[in-house]
């Protein structure tokens, strides 16, 4: 059973557009993580969000913490072509007496010039 | 700073031959670990460190050894390959291991294995 779910899976979008994508779980957990993970890269860190509502933001990149923590969502005003990647939600995960960092399957966005 | 650098970026084995991953970093990151990435799958852990000498396992880590005698590096050992190993790798450093907003977990480029 994956923990996280994200959607959608793939996205194809034309630049200039405005776009949300969404990271969903049945849990609660205690703090969230967004990475953008461009072709042939590993992931990079692009926040963290700690506080259920909390909303932080980057530049053109909108990211909120649900209420309740169990959900995410990263909103991309006015998308540019180096905004293609893919984005990955990840939380920690109680594994073996200590909290490890697991992953969803991302979201593969295209943004087309 | 390098931050992390995995060697080699890509490789080719076959089936039973065995290799060695490298991953070093240079921030004095006292967590490390190795991922593995499938179309479809996301990232899985294999295998992680909290500190030199201490070393644990992860989601999946049947097929793979790792050792940590040095802060700086965590190599990952293929003992005999098999095509269910082909994969991008990812190696990862942090400060510490716990998921706060000051605890930046940094990623290597990755190296992509092909087991034939």
């Amino acid at each position: 059973t994956q923990l996280l779910e994200q959607s959608p899976q793939f996205l194809s979008i034309q630049e200039g557009e405005n776009l949300t994508v969404y990271c969903n779980s049945s849990s609660v957990f205690s703090s969230l993580q967004w990475y953008r993970q461009e072709p042939g890269e590993g992931p990079v860190l692009l926040v963290t969000v700690v506080t259920g509502g909390e909303v932080k933001k980057l530049k053109r990149l909108t990211f909120q913490f649900g209420d309740a923590r169990k959900d995410s969502s990263l909103h991309i005003t006015a998308a540019q072509p180096g905004d293609t990647g893919l984005y990955l939600c990840a939380v920690p995960f109680s594994w073996a007496g200590s909290y490890q960092l697991t992953f969803g399957k991302g979201t593969k966005l295209s943004v087309i010039p | 700073n390098a931050g992390v650098t995995q060697t080699p970026k890509f490789q080719v084995l076959k089936t039973g031959q065995s290799m060695t991953l490298q991953c070093a970093q240079d921030m004095n990151h006292e967590y490390m670990s190795w991922y593995r990435q499938d179309p479809g799958m996301g990232l899985r852990l294999i295998h992680y460190s909290v500190g030199a000498g201490i070393t644990d396992q992860g989601e999946v880590p049947n097929g793979y050894n790792v050792s940590r005698s040095t802060t700086e590096d965590f190599p990952l050992r293929l003992l005999s390959a098999a095509p269910s190993q082909t994969s991008v790798y990812f190696c990862a450093s942090s400060y510490s291991q716990a998921v706060r907003a000051k605890n930046i977990q940094y990623f290597g480029a990755g190296t992509r294995l092909s087991v034939l």
